[in-house]
């Protein structure tokens, strides 16, 4: 029972091309993020929604576009990728948004821009 | 703004070794205090927390305490194992009330040679 589940979990692709990657939590939680793990592993929030509201949106290019159809599903869209966004991208959930509730954190979508 | 610095790895011990990471963190309000453990391959998994100044968190043998008068969080087990090798992170909440996004130190892995 996958608590937190992103897709695809590899994503090899060409720069100038768009690319999704899905999440989605069985857990009920009301605020899902996206996080963005360099290759020195350092973590980066990139957004946050709340019940299906864009709570955080950090310095991010605007290439990147999140969607939140409702509160399970958090997808993130990226357009015209450069090298740059080679990363791991993780998707995480919390049961609300007060700073005290822990994240639950999917597998992980490697992303490689060639 | 607010800032969490953890020491540089890799940590390397032998099999029953005392274990300390050491985290220090800056914040301008009363943050709450976590510490996180990757696996190969995985996402990250809530180790431990803490909410206010000087409490203990602990979790699998992992304990962390709160110490405001010296902005710490430091990870501690008496004795680790080979299923210990991970890489650690420790994170702090912006206060409650606020947008929940964590801020996360740099990663510190840990190697556990049986």
């Amino acid at each position: 029972d996958t608590a937190v589940s992103q897709t695809p979990k590899y994503l090899v692709t060409q720069m100038g091309n768009d690319k999704s990657i899905k999440c989605e939590q069985n857990l009920g939680h009301d605020t899902m993020y996206w996080y963005k793990q360099d290759s020195k592993k350092f973590l980066k929030i990139m957004f946050s929604y709340n019940n299906k509201e864009l709570i955080i949106n950090e310095t991010v290019p605007n290439r990147f576009s999140p969607k939140s159809p409702d509160k399970a599903h958090l997808n993130l869209h990226i357009n015209s990728l450069e090298l740059g966004d080679s990363a791991v991208y993780f998707c995480a959930s919390s049961q609300d948004q007060d700073g005290n509730s822990p994240l639950h954190f999917g597998n992980g979508t490697r992303l490689t821009v060639t | 703004g607010d800032s969490v610095t953890q020491m540089e790895g890799p940590v390397t011990l032998s099999e029953e070794a005392f274990l300390t990471i050491n985290c220090t963190y800056t914040a301008t309000g009363y943050p709450s205090l976590f510490w996180y453990v990757q696996y190969p391959g995985e996402g990250l998994q809530l180790l431990l927390k803490a909410t206010k100044a000087d409490d203990k968190g602990s979790n699998k043998g992992f304990e962390a305490t709160y110490r405001k008068e010296t902005t710490s969080f430091h990870l501690e087990k008496g004795s680790v194992q080979v299923s210990d090798s991970a890489v650690y992170f420790c994170a702090l909440s912006e206060p409650p009330g606020n947008t929940g996004k964590l801020i996360f130190g740099q990663g510190t892995t840990l190697q556990v040679k049986p």
